[in-house]
């Protein structure tokens, strides 16, 4: 089956410092991919939509400055996260949208990535 | 009101029994419909995707969707303990593949 990969699983850094999260989609184009973010317990939260070549749109209440989204080929996504601090500590998790006309809508997840900023 | 309600749960089930999770919506917009589960720590894997209105089976699961009364289902038969997991109902309004995710239900099927 189609798998989106992301990098690093896990990640600490140093409050102040930058992280970037990679997401690759490993078997198929995805034109557009999604970042996540997501705490103990709780559903998964939108937090913008990367489009291939072009700007990210960003959720309500998302610092576009702050999560930079870099969308730079077919199959890959980055998510940096900038000036990190202690909370911005969560779970980050990127989805792929299959680029095929006969797939409509499937999405699938990357494994997820957890930040804890220290 | 939230766009899209799931009983959080926790549900605990003995092994072998039918298991069924519930979404409720409110936008009739939404046009699609995925069921995924998430095992602790872990990304979400995409277990059933429907667009239209009815039953749509894949081996013990069978993902159904009332669109009329906005209500969709996933049921689990012949429960195992690795189906143990949250499981998370997404539904989208658009082609684009924007997701809006229910709760997520805690699912234990002890042995």
């Amino acid at each position: 089956g189609a798998v989106v990969s992301q990098h690093p699983s896990r990640v600490i850094c140093k409050s102040g410092t930058s992280v970037k999260i990679e997401c690759r989609s490993l078997d198929f184009q995805a034109t557009t991919m999604f970042w996540y973010r997501q705490f103990p317990k709780q559903s998964l939260m939108l937090m913008a939509t990367s489009n291939e070549g072009s700007k990210a749109t960003y959720e309500q209440g998302v610092e576009k400055d702050k999560f930079l989204i870099n969308h730079a080929s077919l199959t890959l996504s980055t998510l940096t996260v900038t000036s990190a601090h202690p909370e911005d500590s969560s779970f980050y998790i990127c989805s792929a949208r299959v680029d095929s006309a006969h797939s409509g809508n499937t999405i699938y997840f990357g494994e997820g990535s957890w930040l804890t900023v220290v | 009101q939230k766009e899209v309600e799931q009983d959080p749960g926790p549900l605990s089930v003995p092994e072998g029994a039918i298991v069924s999770l519930n979404c409720t919506y409110s936008n009739s917009a939404f046009q699609y419909f995925m069921w995924y589960r998430q095992y602790s720590r872990k990304g979400p894997e995409l277990l059933m995707y429907t667009y239209s209105s009815g039953n749509k089976e894949d081996g013990r699961f069978t993902a159904q969707v009332d669109k009329s009364s906005k209500y969709i289902s996933l049921f689990i038969r012949d429960s195992q303990p690795s189906d143990s997991a949250t499981y998370l109902c997404a539904i989208g309004s658009t082609s684009y593949g924007k997701l809006t995710f229910g709760q997520g239900t805690i699912l234990t099927v002890h042995p």
